[in-house]
């Protein structure tokens, strides 16, 4: 069981570039979810997919955009990159209404 | 406005010299409580839950509490190896599994 798998690790971007990153989940779990932590901040939820075909905003959601392909893998899109955006996100999945498990997370630098 | 607050922001211990993390929190229901442990470089790592006032849950060192208005991680006798940021998330109702997470607490143990 690899758990939460997340690439890619590291990412430099300019101003303006746009990515995706993509989260994969091999526990059968119905919810994922995309959060990301900035130093002195707790984990801030970007986006959440409640169940496959679904997505809802979180507390953060401008400038992304998500995609749950399916119901193992779920992306997340930087259209254009600003440094703002700098920072590590992560990918988790869960039950419904239960214990979220995080990914290694992706470290993304915009210059 | 829901909000979770941990203390200290870091703490250094000797090896053996037992501690306690705090954790409060004002929400406007809560659903349950999640104790979490981050390495440097890697994703949160899930530790405890806790549901009602007066419940405690334990894992080797470390004791986890919750009343009211706070939960505390007791940690009796680090070791070097339980360095990490601790991290603590309240889950709230809102229609989706919204958990709001607290800044965290450095922790370092030294020999």
């Amino acid at each position: 069981n690899a758990g939460v798998t997340q690439t890619p690790k590291f990412q430099v971007l300019k101003t303006g570039q746009s990515m995706t990153l993509q989260c994969a989940q091999d526990m059968n779990h119905n919810s994922m979810y995309w959060y990301r932590q900035d130093p002195g901040m707790g984990l801030r939820l970007i986006y959440y997919s409640a169940s496959e075909g679904t997505t809802d905003k979180g507390e953060v959601p401008n400038g992304y955009n998500v995609s749950r392909l399916n119901k193992r893998e779920f992306s997340l899109r930087l259209e254009s990159a600003a440094p703002s955006q700098t920072s590590v996100y992560f990918c988790a999945s869960s039950e419904v209404e239960d214990t979220q498990y995080f990914g290694p997370g992706t470290r993304l630098t915009v210059l | 406005e829901d909000q979770v607050t941990q203390s200290p922001e870091a703490l250094r211990l000797q090896e053996g010299e037992s501690s306690s993390l705090n954790c409060s929190y004002t929400v406007s229901g809560l659903r349950g409580l999640f104790w979490y442990r981050q390495d440097p470089g890697k994703g949160p790592e899930f530790l405890f839950t806790l549901y009602s006032a007066g419940e405690e849950k334990e894992k080797e060192r470390l004791k986890a509490t919750l009343t009211k208005k706070e939960s505390f991680l007791h940690i009796t006798a680090p070791k070097p190896e339980d360095s990490a940021t601790y991290l603590c998330a309240v889950q709230t109702p809102g229609g989706y599994n919204k958990l709001i997470f607290g800044a965290g607490t450095r922790l370092a143990v030294h020999p």
